[in-house]
């Protein structure tokens, strides 16, 4: 079967950074996305890899390993807003996005 | 600005009562999702359409259906609601297979 596994729940302090870590099981890999969902809100997109390696966009960075089937999303500089829930997803073979059920990020003054 | 809409926001439907979720998009893309979430779960995709191309999940109850009359709209039509529908109905769309995912706001869908 499909699989993405990533931890439930993860406490930071505002100002620190932050790794939150997914790893997937999938038939077949055609891109990694991660969104971010405040409670209560839609995902909205945050990043994409398709390749090896790091991407940066601001304070959020997604690195991807596809032979080792592991992403991480790394916060920096973390804000009381970046408390949400962080979602992991890959497109399979089929073009089909398998979800995580997502990383509640509690960020502490 | 370009962007996904659904309405309402918040429905209260009675239990075995048919309701119909709507959503529309200005990005003019191919793809429209609909996705059933509940709380501290991840998103279940109920079904999609890649333009009039219906494509139902295969875990999708009959109770679950959907209409995508043009481009810009599809419906989400709940013909019986059970207790267990409950939940956050989530609209997205895609300019294809293999592109990100842009999400509505929402319908919170409560039954009673």
């Amino acid at each position: 079967g499909q699989n993405i596994d990533q931890p439930t729940e993860m406490t930071a302090t505002e100002g620190a950074i932050v790794q939150i870590n997914c790893t997937y099981q999938t038939s077949g890999f055609n891109g990694l996305f991660w969104y971010q969902q405040h409670a209560g809100e839609a995902p909205t997109f945050l990043s994409y890899n398709v390749l090896d390696g790091l991407e940066e966009k601001g304070r959020f960075s997604s690195f991807l390993s596809r032979s080792k089937g592991y992403s991480y999303l790394l916060l920096k500089e973390l804000q009381m807003k970046d408390s949400a829930s962080y979602l992991c997803a890959v497109k399979d073979s089929n073009y089909q996005l398998i979800w995580g059920a997502g990383t509640k990020l509690i960020i502490k003054p | 600005d370009a962007m996904v809409i659904q309405n309402p926001r918040y429905q209260v439907t009675q239990f075995g009562k048919p309701v119909t979720l709507s959503c529309s998009q200005t990005l003019n893309h191919n793809v429209m999702y609909w996705y059933q979430q509940k709380s501290s779960q991840a998103p279940k995709l109920l079904f999609h359409y890649y333009d009039k191309d219906f494509n139902n999940e295969a875990d999708t109850p009959d109770n679950f259906q959907s209409r995508r009359p043009n481009t810009s709209f599809c419906f989400l039509d709940i013909r019986s609601p059970g207790l267990g529908d409950a939940a956050m109905y989530l609209c997205a769309t895609s300019s294809g297979e293999v592109d990100e995912q842009y999400f509505g706001p929402g319908t919170r869908l409560t039954v009673t």
